[in-house]
This record gives C-alpha cells, sequence and structure tokens, in this order.
C-alpha cells in the first residue's frame, strides 16, 4: 500500500492546469467502466462511472471520456489541485461479469 | 458514519502461520470482495460473495479463505499455503444488482511476513 505507485507511468502537471489521464481496455465487449483515485497507504476511491452507451460523462471538476473504436477511456481533470496527487486507475467489467484493473498511473502535482 | 473498515492496518505473519484479515461494512451492500494489491500492479480478485453463505473464488484464491457468516462481514484468511502473502489488501463493497459495479473500498491492510 505504501508504495502503490511504483514503476508506473507518471504524469506531471501544474497546479490549475488540466490534466488528462489515459487508459486502454482490452475487451470490446466491456459494458462498465469505472475510475479510482488511490492515494499511499489508503484504498481506492471513486472518481467516476460510464457506461458502454455513453461516450461522455461529466462530475465535478471530472470528465470521462468513453471511445469505443480504439478501446480508449480517458479522465480530465479541470484545475488540478496539489490533492489531485495520487495513482488514478480504471477498471472495465468484460465478458464474465467480473472488473478487470489497469496498473494507475501516478500524477504529480507541481505548486 | 457509513462505510468499510479493514482491520487491522498493519499486520505481520510469521512461517507457518494463518491469519484473519477483518471487513466490515455498514453499507447495507450485499456484495463484498477481496482484492490484492502488488506495488505497481492492478488489482487482483481473490474471493467475492454476493450474498450470505455464499462466496466464489476468484483469479487467485488458492491459498487463501473466507467466509460469509453475515451480511455486514467478510473475513479473509491468509493460509500458510500462501507463499508470497506479502501485498496490501483491500476490502471492496457494492450493492448486488447491478453486480460489480461502483465498488467502495475500505482503507486496505498491509500484510508483512517476518
Amino acid at each position: 500500500g505504501e508504495n502503490v505507485g511504483l514503476h508506473l507511468p507518471t504524469l506531471s502537471v501544474q497546479e490549475g492546469d488540466n490534466s488528462i489521464i489515459n487508459c486502454a481496455y482490452s475487451n470490446s465487449a466491456s459494458d462498465y467502466f469505472i475510475w479510482y483515485k488511490q492515494e499511499s497507504g489508503k484504498g481506492p476511491q471513486f472518481i467516476i462511472d460510464i457506461r458502454s452507451n455513453m461516450d461522455k460523462r461529466q462530475g465535478q471538476r471530472v470528465t470521462v471520456l468513453l471511445n469505443k473504436t480504439v478501446k480508449h477511456l480517458s479522465l480530465q481533470i479541470a484545475a488540478t489541485q496539489p490533492g489531485d496527487s495520487a495513482v488514478y486507475f480504471c477498471a472495465e467489467r468484460g465478458g464474465n461479469n467480473r472488473l478487470a484493473f489497469g496498473k494507475g498511473n501516478q500524477v504529480v502535482v507541481i505548486p | 458514519d457509513g462505510g468499510i473498515t479493514q482491520s487491522p492496518k498493519y499486520l505481520f505473519r510469521k512461517e507457518g502461520q494463518n491469519v484473519t484479515l477483518s471487513c466490515e461494512q455498514n453499507l447495507n451492500h450485499d456484495a463484498m470482495y477481496w482484492y490484492r494489491q502488488d506495488p505497481g500492479q492492478g488489482l487482483r480478485l481473490i474471493y467475492y460473495s454476493q450474498i450470505v453463505n455464499d462466496f466464489q473464488k476468484g483469479d487467485i484464491a488458492e491459498g487463501y479463505s473466507v467466509s460469509r457468516e453475515k451480511k455486514e462481514s467478510f473475513p479473509l484468511t491468509v493460509t500458510s499455503a500462501q507463499k508470497n502473502p506479502t501485498a496490501f489488501y483491500l476490502c471492496a463493497s457494492s450493492p448486488t444488482n447491478p453486480t460489480n459495479e461502483k465498488l467502495f473500498f475500505g482503507s486496505g491492510t498491509q500484510l508483512s511476513v517476518l
């Protein structure tokens, strides 16, 4: 738990800028996708989810985009804050109805 | 204050010892899950339960056991058969219908081998 970000791709972003975190998924039959945020030593925290019949969904300061053609999911964070520094990972629900989790991306916000 | 409580936060296991990780939820969720997280890796499913007195193996169930005697509780035992138990263990819960959506996670237990 203390080293959840070990060897993960890292995105460094200036405070106040927008962040875009990308996720490629593997199963074209996946019908549901979800983004989590995980701070060091803590459990994952739900951010936003989207079903496959949608291509965009917005939350508070976050937007998820789904491109089924290229099996790509992205999370956009507006006006990134220091508290946004964490590991972000996506998950897809495939044919076996289970969630498959990605390894994650480390986001570092530079004050 | 609703949520999922995992205990202990840190746990140490000696060789040949079984240890039990606690997970309690007061969200009235039917489904509960145990995942294992290794550094730089995605979460891997150990066991899950969709209803009291019923549970199924996940992708890496060998060396682990669970019970679901109460809706609120889903303890995980790491047995001596699990040869590489050092990891961060996460418990989660979700409503049953639909399944496997919006899982809520606990704060995790870090298990280490002495």
